[in-house]
């Protein structure tokens, strides 16, 4: 147990709908990353958030954003789904901002968009 | 050309074996050189981080790194069936502040007994 949790596990929705994907980070953990998993795309970095900031942006989409409220929770929201969102959505924490600090993660929630 | 290059295999081997794994990478940037091993249903968990050329030993593990020709490989001496995962190699670079990895596609591996 990596110390990260996510919830939900599972997400069925249609197209065109919005959802939210939650993450708690490991406890002390400054930095919050997205990532999204699918089989054609593999695992692709989304954004990070440090501290509350925005610190790096991956391949987002328009449609995706996300924020790290000073809890230091974070939350990935998705909208306008489309069949091609369907995938494995992953939160990673870290304790800092700094490039060498070991990345840990979250057990994935699972969207299906149909 | 992709950033980053690796076999998706399957790969099944028997158990005892020695296993290799590699990934190739284009980025002259990227600094920091991980593998990461993913059980099924379950997150990436780091198995291994490197930041120069040649090998670490970590127990039956190696990862190995050649810099000038861009290639990392990753040794399972005497493998075991609970070594089947998906091992994904991961790339960072030296952003100041910000931490962007790159991951290869993952190498299924099936260590039989």
């Amino acid at each position: 147990d990596s110390g990260v949790t996510q919830t939900p596990k599972h997400l069925i929705t249609a197209t065109g709908q919005r959802v939210t994907l939650r993450c708690s980070p490991r406890s002390g953990d400054l930095s919050v990353y997205w990532y999204q998993q699918s089989l054609d795309q593999g695992l692709q970095f989304l954004i990070q958030y440090y501290n509350g900031e925005e610190r790096a942006k991956g391949n987002i989409l328009e449609r995706f954003s996300a924020q790290q409220f000073p809890d230091l929770h974070s939350e990935l929201n998705l909208s306008s789904l489309e069949l091609g969102d369907s995938a494995l959505y992953f939160c990673a924490s870290s304790s800092g901002a700094k490039n060498t600090d070991t990345q840990y993660f979250g057990p994935g929630t699972r969207l299906t968009v149909l | 050309q992709k950033e980053v290059e690796q076999d998706p295999g399957p790969l099944s081997v028997p158990e005892g074996a020695i296993v290799s794994l590699n990934c190739t990478y284009s980025n002259s940037a990227f600094q920091y050189f991980m593998w990461y091993r993913q059980y099924s249903r379950k997150g990436p968990e780091l198995l291994m981080y490197t930041y120069s050329s040649g090998n670490k030993e970590d127990g039956r593990f190696t990862a190995q790194v050649d810099k000038s020709s861009k290639y990392i490989s990753l040794f399972i001496r005497d493998s075991q069936p609970s070594d089947s995962a998906t091992y994904l190699c991961a790339f960072n670079g030296a952003i100041q502040g910000a931490q962007k990895l790159v991951f290869g596609q993952g190498t299924r591996l099936t260590i039989n007994p």
